[in-house]
């Protein structure tokens, strides 16, 4: 049953602290996304990668916020250093080729807390 | 103003009936349009994608595009409580080889027994 993995599930962390998020997308998916999710933003789009390039990180705070895709089964989201407005749920999505489609495949996501 | 607009709600709809989620957005190059449904405490799934004018109908869910309007709709006839979720809009942004998918806030939709 392919589906995208994340981790940590929960983070919970103090303020300065380096937090990093994992992603594993579905295998032969070449599109990848970040997103990030609250209740007063809902879903907001903070980077994205097609064949492992970076196309789009304009959402990102790029002080703080760096993402990478090291290789096509592994990408990451890391905050340093992280302030308690970061706190929110972190969602990797991955889509296959022709992502016109839309059909994107979210993980479980990352909910992060920072204290 | 935000790229894809949508009312928060809660929207509250008797069992049975149809509910209508609606949704606006701003870039007039957008050609792709999604339904994603995503349960408390779960992550957003697709339910429809349309990409033109008019209505697009799968079992009790149909997707209807204005272009001109820049409005794109959903409707869920005889609601159950199963459909008590939160809807969101997405919208493809961008040429082909560089899209992106930018998503509305959602709206809360609870269909009472």
């Amino acid at each position: 049953d392919a589906r995208v993995t994340q981790t940590p599930r929960h983070k919970v962390t103090e303020m300065g602290q380096e937090v990093t998020m994992r992603c594993q997308p579905i295998l032969g998916h070449n599109t990848v996304f970040w997103y990030r999710q609250t209740m007063m933003q809902g879903l907001e789009l903070l980077a994205y990668f097609r064949n492992r390039a970076p196309l789009d990180d304009s959402g990102m705070p790029k002080d703080r916020f760096s993402a990478e895709m090291p290789d096509a089964t592994l990408a990451t989201l890391k905050i340093q250093p992280s302030e308690p407005r970061d706190s929110a749920v972190y969602f990797c999505a991955s889509g296959p080729q022709g992502i016109d489609t839309g059909e994107l495949f979210f993980g479980e996501g990352s909910r992060l807390t920072v204290l | 103003q935000k790229e894809v607009e949508q009312n928060s709600g809660p929207l509250s709809v008797p069992e049975g009936a149809i509910a209508s989620l609606n949704c606006t957005y701003s870039d007039r190059g957008s050609q792709s349009f999604f339904w994603y449904r995503q349960y408390s405490g779960k992550s957003p799934e697709l339910i429809m994608f349309i990409y033109s004018n008019g209505d697009k109908e799968d079992g009790r869910f149909t997707a209807q595009l204005n272009k001109a309007s820049q409005y794109v709709s959903l409707l869920i006839r005889d609601s159950q409580p199963s459909d008590s979720a939160t809807y969101l809009c997405a919208v493809n942004e961008g040429y082909s080889s560089a899209s992106k998918i930018i998503f509305g806030s959602g709206t809360r939709l609870s269909i009472r027994p």
